[in-house]
């Protein structure tokens, strides 16, 4: 157990709809990053936080959005879905923002557009 | 564009075997590289390296980064059913990035 929790487990929703995945990270991480992983793309970045504040972006699509609150947890937010956003989310966090500060992941969202 | 390439693919092995998972990578700033085990869900951490030629250990597993190559291997010695996973490289870049590899598929046969 890494200590980053993730809500809910599993999605299942249509497509068109929006969907909201929850993160809190473990006690004392500042930084919360999200992660899709599909099984033809592999783990792909898609943004981060640090201490409330957006840090860097990877392959985010502009229908998703994320924020981390005053408390640190994070919201990803998925809109207008489509198929292929079936996948697996996952949330990491680490002490500090940077790559020299490992990233323990949560047990992730899998979500399913049907 | 950054890239980092795992091999094998998919490996399968009896217990008590050693195995090396390789992997490569060309990223423009090079900070870190990470070495996760995933199974059933998440991706577990193992090791962070970032410096060449210091080998990191932790029980049967043993990881050591070659910066000059731009390769790092991950070793498991005496394999045990338990160990059976994808494993996962990732390299850490300047500023908050993370790229990771395709990951190497190990199974241990008991």
């Amino acid at each position: 157990d890494s200590g980053v929790t993730q809500t809910p487990k599993h999605l299942i929703t249509a497509t068109g709809q929006r969907v909201t995945l929850r993160c809190s990270p473990r006690s004392g991480d500042l930084s919360v990053y999200w992660y899709q992983q599909s099984l033809d793309q592999g783990l792909q970045f898609l943004i981060q936080y640090y201490n409330g504040e957006e840090r860097a972006k990877g392959n985010i699509l502009e229908r998703f959005s994320a924020q981390q609150f005053p408390d640190l947890h994070s919201e990803l937010n998925l809109s207008s879905l489509e198929l292929g956003d079936s996948a697996l989310y996952f949330c990491a966090s680490s002490r500090s923002t940077g790559t020299s500060y490992e990233q323990y992941f949560g047990p992730g969202t899998r979500l399913t557009v049907t | 564009e950054d890239k980092v390439v795992q091999s094998p693919l998919s490996l399968v092995v009896h217990e008590g075997d050693t195995v090396t998972l390789n992997c490569s990578y060309e990223v423009t700033n090079f900070r870190s590289l990470l070495w996760y085990k995933q199974e059933k869900k998440a991706p577990t951490f193992l090791f962070m390296l970032t410096s060449s030629g210091i080998e990191k250990k932790s029980g049967r597993l043993s990881s050591i980064l070659d910066k000059k190559e731009l390769f790092s291997i991950l070793n498991i010695t005496a394999t045990q059913t338990g160990d059976s996973a994808i494993y996962l490289c990732a390299v850490g870049e300047y500023g908050n990035k993370l790229v990771f590899g395709a990951g190497t598929i190990l199974r241990v046969k008991s």
